[in-house]
């Protein structure tokens, strides 16, 4: 009964590879958005999506690109990864309710190295 | 804009002693604050929130923390350490305007010594 769930955990690739994250939610919630990590434990939006629809959409290489099949569901392929990209993907939803302090609920992250 | 600044990158204290994190925050509106408490390979777990109802808000595990809009600080504290609260401290606030993303600090790490 995970709420936030992502796959894999653990991603290790070779830099110029294309990747996919997936991520589910199994909470009714209908916002759902990504976050990065980097090797200093800081955290930034990339993107976030309400019903499908892309409402967030932070300064992010066009290599990055989201998707929502359903309000459960919220992917992340990356393409020709860089380097860079080596970092902890954060997936969280939360219940739009109009407010700003709806809780933010977290997945457990998914580590991605590229070598 | 709004933003968060963590005023304590590390902060060491002994089993049985006070925990205070620092946090102060900058916004042209009325905040939304969270904190949140990252364990070592782990996810996320909201402690408390903020939610102008009470400038007191408690949290789990015996978190508090206080809104001071004066001093435009979120500091969370804990009266007694234990060393299962050895763990990275986010303190957030939400930006309604933009959807409700999270706007991070730069995260306060928790040591506690035996």
């Amino acid at each position: 009964d995970t709420a936030v769930s992502q796959t894999p955990k653990y991603l290790v690739t070779q830099m110029g590879n294309d990747k996919s994250i997936k991520c589910e939610q199994n909470l009714g919630h209908d916002t759902m958005y990504w976050y990065k990590q980097d090797s200093k434990k800081f955290l930034k939006i990339m993107f976030s999506y309400n019903n499908k629809e892309l409402i967030i959409n932070e300064t992010v290489p066009n290599r990055f690109s989201p998707k929502s099949p359903d309000k459960a569901h919220l992917n992340l392929h990356i393409n020709s990864l860089e380097l860079g990209d080596s970092a902890v993907y954060f997936c969280a939803s939360r219940r739009t309710s109009g407010t700003s302090t709806d809780t933010q609920y977290f997945g457990p992250g998914t580590r991605l190295t590229v070598l | 804009a709004q933003s968060v600044t963590q005023l304590d990158s590390h902060v060491s204290v002994s089993e049985g002693t006070p925990v205070l994190l620092r946090c102060n925050y900058s916004s042209s509106y009325s905040p939304s604050l969270f904190w949140y408490v990252q364990h070592p390979n782990k996810g996320l777990q909201l402690l408390l929130k903020y939610t102008s109802a009470a400038t007191l808000v408690k949290g789990i595990n015996g978190f508090e923390a206080e809104f001071k809009k004066s001093e435009t600080s979120f500091h969370l504290t804990k009266p007694s350490a234990h060393m299962s609260d050895a763990a990275e401290y986010f303190c957030v606030v939400s930006n309604y305007n933009q959807g409700g993303k999270l706007i991070f600090g730069q995260g306060t790490e928790l040591s506690v010594k035996p």
